[in-house]
């Protein structure tokens, strides 16, 4: 059974400061990882995907990347700023159903101006 | 930007009432899932619809759950009766295809309390 974990679980940085989330996957068996925004009672932002036979995907001042053999993704936020403060998922496909998606339990990021 | 809409977005309901939690998928989307998250945990996978039919579900999604696409654009969820533990936001989404390179949209979500 797929686990996905996410570290650290919360994260205060003051604006500008650039960062670094984690996701770690337990089996590496995956179709593609997606990091997602999630807003307070909102719902799900895709912000990357990245197929399994990717390294890495960048998006302005956000850069994913995979290392599949280890299990691990990470999430770079450049030159921060308080609307990027949400919390961030990290989610697997593959490995237990082909359609079925694996969250972690997030990482809750606050920037503080 | 299309995008995928979901009704309604909170409900309350008694339990052993039967709920139906509706979603409009983006129209040229041809997969649909339901997803849920139960306060302070992680999101869950419930089920992948397509063509008319389940192509994939979770454990969680037990004979008390149904879905159906009763026309060309909604895509429905039924609890047929709600225990407390039912208590969730919903999410709904929808991919163009099922391909390891699609994304999945999601919905902004029904918070669903049953008292």
């Amino acid at each position: 059974k797929q686990e996905v974990t996410q570290i650290p679980a919360a994260l205060s940085v003051p604006e500008g400061e650039n960062l670094v989330l984690n996701c770690s996957f337990t089996d590496s068996a995956i179709y593609n990882l997606q990091w997602f925004r999630q807003d307070p009672g909102k719902g799900l932002t895709s912000l990357l995907l990245i197929q399994s036979s990717q390294r890495e995907q960048t998006s302005g001042r956000l850069n994913a990347s995979l290392d599949k053999s280890s299990g691990r993704s990470t999430l770079y936020i450049a030159a921060s700023q308080p609307g990027d403060s949400a919390t961030y998922l990290c989610a697997v496909r593959g490995s237990g159903g082909y359609q079925k998606v694996t969250f972690g339990t997030g990482t809750k990021l606050q920037v503080i101006p | 930007e299309p995008e995928v809409t979901q009704t309604p977005s909170h409900q309350v309901t008694q339990m052993g009432q039967e709920v139906i939690l509706r979603c409009v998928p983006i129209s040229n989307h041809l997969y649909f899932y339901w997803y849920r998250q139960i306060l302070g945990q992680k999101v869950e996978f419930l089920v992948s619809f397509y063509n008319n039919e389940i192509s994939e579900k979770s454990e969680i999604f037990d004979d008390q759950f149904s879905v159906e696409r009763p026309d060309g654009s909604n895509f429905t969820l039924k609890i047929r009766s709600t225990k407390l533990e039912d208590s969730a936001m919903y999410f709904c989404a929808s991919s163009v295809l099922a391909g390891y390179q699609e994304t999945q949209y999601f919905g902004p979500g029904t918070r669903l309390l049953v008292l």
